[in-house]
């Protein structure tokens, strides 16, 4: 069965230092991921996704992820953290079976304090 | 958000009724989701349809039910509400294919009361 793990409920961080927001997977066959963003009493937003190819991924908002296969990992990076980037966190796995379902994980609340 | 809606926005019912809830896309994706958000758990899929007429459950299909006759609209009914479908409901569409991420509505928050 496919899973997602993020094991940190909050990261805090100081504007302008690195952050990053951990993910780890577990699937059969190969991974599609991805990471959403949610801003107080919105929808999930989507960041940015791996299917195939270079292992740094970009998204929108400065976001990157660096997806690692030996270690099952997806972690979410950003060089510089902005105040604005405070907010929750998921990181998804899709199911590659019918229907393409995606499981979410339980997600992370990042704090970027000024 | 843009080619999705939900309505309502917001609902107080009482335990025991039915309840609708609506997603509606102007995108004419082909997959659609409904989603429910509770705190510890992030987001559980419910149902989701692959067409019309072609629904499937998600992990936590226990006391919903949907319907999709048209493209456009996907609509998740609670059959006898209970407590514990107090949630933030969300629904999702994605194009066909397995590159896309999904389009989240901005949700429904459901009190059970």
């Amino acid at each position: 069965a496919q899973s997602v793990a993020q094991p940190e409920d909050q990261v805090n961080v100081a504007e302008g230092n690195p952050l990053t927001v951990k993910c780890t997977y577990s699937v059969s066959g190969n991974p599609y991921l991805f990471w959403y963003v949610q801003y107080p009493n919105r929808g999930l937003q989507f960041l940015l996704k791996y299917i195939t190819g270079d292992n740094l991924v970009k998204g929108s908002y400065g976001f990157e992820a660096e997806f690692n296969k030996s270690q099952t990992s997806f972690h979410l990076k950003k060089p510089s953290a902005l105040v604005s980037d405070s907010a929750l966190y998921f990181c998804a796995v899709r199911d590659n079976t019918g229907g393409f379902k995606t499981i979410f994980g339980a997600g992370t609340r990042l704090f970027v304090k000024a | 958000d843009a080619g999705i809606t939900q309505s309502p926005r917001h609902k107080v019912t009482e335990t025991g009724t039915p309840v609708t809830l609506r997603c509606h896309q102007t995108e004419n994706h082909r997959y659609m989701y409904w989603y429910r958000q509770d705190p510890g758990h992030g987001l559980r899929l419910i149902h989701y349809s692959y067409g019309v007429k072609d629904t499937d459950k998600g992990e936590v299909s226990d006391g919903y039910s949907v319907s999709r006759s048209k493209t456009e609209d996907f609509l998740l009914t609670l059959e006898s509400a209970t407590s514990s479908q107090t949630s933030v409901y969300f629904c999702a569409i994605r194009p066909g294919g397995t590159d896309y991420g999904y389009t989240f509505g901005s949700g429904t928050r459901l009190t059970v009361v």
